[in-house]
């Protein structure tokens, strides 16, 4: 079966400017986490999604925000991105927890 | 909510030295899980392992949930095992908050 897949890769973003990353689980998972990696906080966690619905949010503003489609893939927005939002966003599909290779987004 | 500390945070070694890396965690937890982090950044799943031992090729973990702790055990080490190893849980919620992760051990193996 194919694993979590991501896109895009890279993303380079203009301060203000909004993000889009994506992301579609194993097939049959529905459930999607999403993680942000930033340089020398760790992994934290970001949103959950299920069943179409947004689950839980970790301590993020609300300029993160994101979607579950019927497919369960998901989208994650960042919106007036910050330097800081520079960072790799993983994201996992749960049924044991399977991480994607990830969307390392740079922004300058 | 659960912390989860790793040791030690740094770790360099000869290739064919073995290592014993350690997770301590702070509650009961429903999953517990070892990764890999490649260069790339990619997480690797080793192992889900709530309690118990087990065992995959040189890499071996075992974990005593009554006493909250797990070990990651690598033998005769690779230049390829090198990178970051994480020990992350899940809580009891039933995974309103996803994993929750240490920082790490980043461990690099020399030839």
């Amino acid at each position: 079966e194919a694993g979590v897949t991501q896109s895009p890769t890279h993303l380079i973003k203009t301060r203000g400017q909004q993000a889009t990353l994506r992301c579609s689980p194993i097939s049959g998972h529905t459930s999607v986490y999403w993680y942000q990696q930033a340089l020398g906080l760790g992994l934290q966690f970001l949103l959950w999604y299920d069943e179409g619905e947004e689950r839980n949010r970790g301590n993020f503003p609300p300029r993160f925000s994101g979607r579950q489609f019927p497919n369960y893939s998901s989208e994650l927005n960042v919106n007036a991105l910050e330097l800081e939002d520079s960072a790799l966003y993983l994201c996992a599909s749960r049924g044991g927890y399977t991480f994607g290779s990830g969307t390392r987004l740079t922004v300058v | 909510g659960i912390q989860v500390e790793q040791s030690p945070p740094d770790l360099i070694l000869q290739e064919g030295a073995n290592s014993t890396l350690r997770c301590n965690f702070s509650y009961s937890v429903n999953n517990l899980q070892w990764f890999h982090q490649n260069p790339w950044g990619q997480l690797i799943n080793l192992f889900y392992i709530p309690s118990g031992t087990k065992q995959n090729g040189r890499l071996s973990a075992t974990t005593v949930a009554t006493e909250r702790y797990s070990l990651l055990y690598i033998s005769s080490s690779q230049t390829t095992d090198s990178g970051v190893y994480f020990c992350a849980v899940e809580g009891r919620g039933g995974g309103a908050d996803g994993l929750t992760f240490g920082k790490g051990t980043h461990l690099i193996i020399q030839p």
